[in-house]
């Protein structure tokens, strides 16, 4: 099964309300990466924390890590239909002798206008 | 600075064919990965390049290969394509790669491939 995990699978809500979504994890992690794609193009980096860190924002995005449960959450506040992508976890680990990054497999946000 | 770039955007091809994808790092990178993704499996993790070497390799057959050039240029091939091998090919350069764990990656747009 896939190492992260993501819920909800979907998520639709209203222009201006915050978006909340949840990832866990089986094995330990060096980070844990965010990052956003619109339809059907290459992904974009939202935010990296770090295994010792347990929370970071950038904007209007705020990522908690929670080691102990092996989950993490980005919560977007005051969404805006420009906020309308699907949005992914990465787990970076030691997998099978090797440094890897594996993508959940994300959570898709509408945002109603 | 310029984005990562792969060419072509989009290809289609038929069965039993290969098929060459080209990927160019944002300058000064030195590692390049590759992923594939289907509505079905989601972004699957394919191999990373590293100053040349291969560095990191997921669970694909070997028909699935890569390989990266001393400007840090790295290409894909698929040979004897199957159906499902339909899929959208991203790259993704980082700055480093620490060994410390996979760094922020910087996607292209990816290569669309359709397979007949």
């Amino acid at each position: 099964s896939q190492q992260g995990e993501e819920d909800p699978q979907a998520l639709s809500i209203q222009e201006g309300e915050n978006a909340t979504m949840n990832c866990s994890y089986k094995t330990s992690i060096n980070n844990l990466q965010w990052y956003r794609q619109n339809s059907g193009r290459g992904l974009v980096h939202l935010i990296l924390i770090r295994s010792n860190e347990r929370e970071k924002h950038s904007g209007r995005l705020r990522v908690t890590l929670d080691t102990s449960k092996k989950s993490s959450s980005l919560l977007i506040t005051a969404s805006r239909a420009a906020d309308t992508a699907s949005y992914f976890c990465a787990t970076a680990a030691l997998l099978q002798g090797a440094q890897k990054l594996v993508f959940g497999q994300g959570t898709r946000l509408t945002i109603n206008p | 600075k310029a984005g990562v770039t792969q060419t072509p955007r989009y290809l289609i091809k038929t069965r039993g064919q290969q098929v060459t994808l080209s990927c160019s790092p944002i300058s000064g990178h030195r590692s390049v990965s590759w992923y594939q993704q289907t509505p079905g499996q989601g972004l699957q993790f394919l191999f990373e390049y590293f100053s040349e070497t291969q560095r990191n390799k997921g669970n694909f057959p070997g028909r699935f290969s890569g390989r990266q050039f001393s400007n840090s240029r790295s290409e894909m091939n698929v040979s004897t394509l199957e159906l499902g091998d339909s899929a959208l090919y991203l790259c993704a350069s980082s700055l480093i790669s620490s060994g410390v764990g996979p760094d922020t990656q910087y996607f292209g747009p990816g290569t669309r491939l359709t397979v007949l």
